[in-house]
């Protein structure tokens, strides 16, 4: 059973485009929803986290858009570019669980020049 | 870069083989996380670290196993090794707080069991 579901797979934009990426999951217990950028050899390096108590958050040029109540919650990337190529984790954890965090599947994000 | 590392980056070993892989956490961290990543999915998480105990587990056998020192620098270790085995194994470092925090991931160490 998979927590949470990621979507798309990949995901091909142009310079200057707005990439979005959703994320679903199921238990009401996550309160924690980072995310995390993975270039290939190169391990996940954190993004962007929110918590449920908001619905928004910015940091940049990458925005979490969270809505409690559809149990969704997606990564808009601004003004795109080549350079953001890379593989794309959301995750989740739960309170009480020590952090450790439940990773979607990624989507593979490419941006042409 | 995040300031965990972790050693070695690439190791081959034969199956049945063991294997003990390293990571030093970020300065002020008190928690370590080890997680696999398949080619092509998502980390999982294999087990958590704190104050040198593990401190929760994934869906992982007993055959992975782990400790975390003083210094909380921390070691995975995988008996009997299986062709499954190989992945990538990533080490997280954190502050403990009771729930989901900032965890910063090393480069990993490339496991290949032949």
């Amino acid at each position: 059973q998979q927590q949470v579901k990621q979507s798309p797979q990949s995901l091909i934009v142009q310079k200057g485009g707005i990439p979005i990426i959703n994320c679903a999951y199921e238990n009401t217990a996550f309160d924690y929803f980072p995310w995390y950028q993975q270039f290939p050899g190169k391990g996940p390096a954190l993004l962007i986290a929110i918590r449920p108590d908001v619905s928004e958050k910015k940091e940049g040029r990458f925005t979490i858009s969270f809505n409690k109540s559809a149990k969704q919650f997606s990564l808009h990337i601004m003004d795109s570019q080549p350079g953001d190529s890379a593989t794309y984790f959301c995750a989740a954890s739960k309170a009480g669980s020590q952090g450790n965090l439940i990773f979607g599947k990624g989507t593979k994000l490419s941006v042409k020049p | 870069e995040t300031g965990v590392t972790q050693s070695p980056t690439h190791l081959i070993k034969t199956r049945g083989q063991q294997v003990t892989l390293r990571c030093s956490s970020q300065s002020g961290h008190n928690t370590v996380s080890w997680y696999q990543q398949a080619l092509g999915q998502g980390p999982q998480f294999i087990f958590q670290y704190y104050r040198e105990e593990e401190n929760g587990r994934g869906n992982f056998p007993p055959r992975f196993s782990g400790l975390q020192f003083p210094n909380y620098s921390s070691e995975l270790n995988v008996n009997a090794l299986e062709l499954d085995d190989s992945a990538l194994y990533l080490c997280a470092s954190s502050m403990h707080r009771g729930r989901g925090t900032e965890a910063f991931f090393g480069q990993g160490t490339r496991l290949t069991v032949v």
